[in-house]
């Protein structure tokens, strides 16, 4: 099983800030990993898939980067409805597996 | 527009068997492949496995092998997740999602074998809450 770890686990920003959410990987996923946000109370929702795309409907402010066992998620100026919990997950090999999350709040 | 529609929360003692379910609108359902996601209180989000509504084909997760069971019924849209014996620690939010790619992933289908050919899950249900206590 690809275990996930994403770092860090919790950050305190303030808007307009630059972020950044590291994901790493025990094993080389190529580029298949997807990006997550999650408010409280609700569904994920994707935002960033094959480790770099950006999904449709999604803010450009919100880039992705990274291949093998290292990525990133970037967002370029933080907004107030950008905070929430970020997850990571690979779709390289079955079982799919999930990053732990990083919480995101406001400074 | 897909959606996934769940049923709702549950109340149950330890022991007792449930079965909540997830019914799809908007597309063809028997293409889709349906995953279910645990999140339990105050902790982040774990794959369960994937089923093929087309041909019920399951894959589990090896945390959750044994544990659950997926079904299907390919008639009425709607896909299901069962317990036989609950426990406490079965206490969580539970998602049925859509893992969501550029193939066709029903019945036959040669990408679905590998979750490299997806780009991962667009369409969540609203979440079943489940709540085990004696």
């Amino acid at each position: 099983e690809i275990q996930l770890t994403q770092s860090p686990s919790f950050l305190s920003a303030s808007v307009g800030e630059r972020v950044t959410i590291t994901c790493r990987a025990s094993q080389g996923i190529l580029s298949y990993l997807t990006w997550y946000q999650q408010k409280p109370g609700k569904a994920p929702k994707i935002l960033i898939y094959g480790a770099s795309t950006l999904q449709s409907g999604v803010p450009s402010r919100f880039s992705g980067s990274g291949s093998g066992t290292e990525f990133t998620l970037t967002i370029s100026s933080l907004q107030p409805e950008d905070f929430a919990t970020y997850y990571c997950q690979q779709l390289n090999t079955y079982p799919l597996t999930f990053g732990g999350g990083t919480q995101v709040e406001i400074k | 527009e897909v959606q996934l529609v769940q049923s709702g929360a549950e109340v149950k003692k330890p022991g007792e068997s449930l079965k909540i379910s997830c019914k799809g609108s908007g597309d063809n359902f028997g293409s889709y492949s349906i995953v279910w996601v645990r999140q339990m209180p105050g902790k982040g989000l774990e794959w369960m496995g994937i089923i093929h509504p087309d041909d019920s084909d399951t894959t589990y997760s090896p945390s959750f092998q044994g544990q659950v069971t997926f079904s299907v019924d390919k008639s009425i849209s709607t896909a299901f997740l069962q317990w036989n014996s609950l426990k406490a620690s079965d206490t969580a939010i539970y998602y049925c999602a859509r893992l969501w790619g550029p193939y066709y992933y029903g019945s036959g289908s040669y990408h679905r074998n590998f979750p490299y050919y997806y780009y991962g899950v667009d369409v969540w249900g609203q979440g079943t809450t489940v709540t085990v206590s004696s």
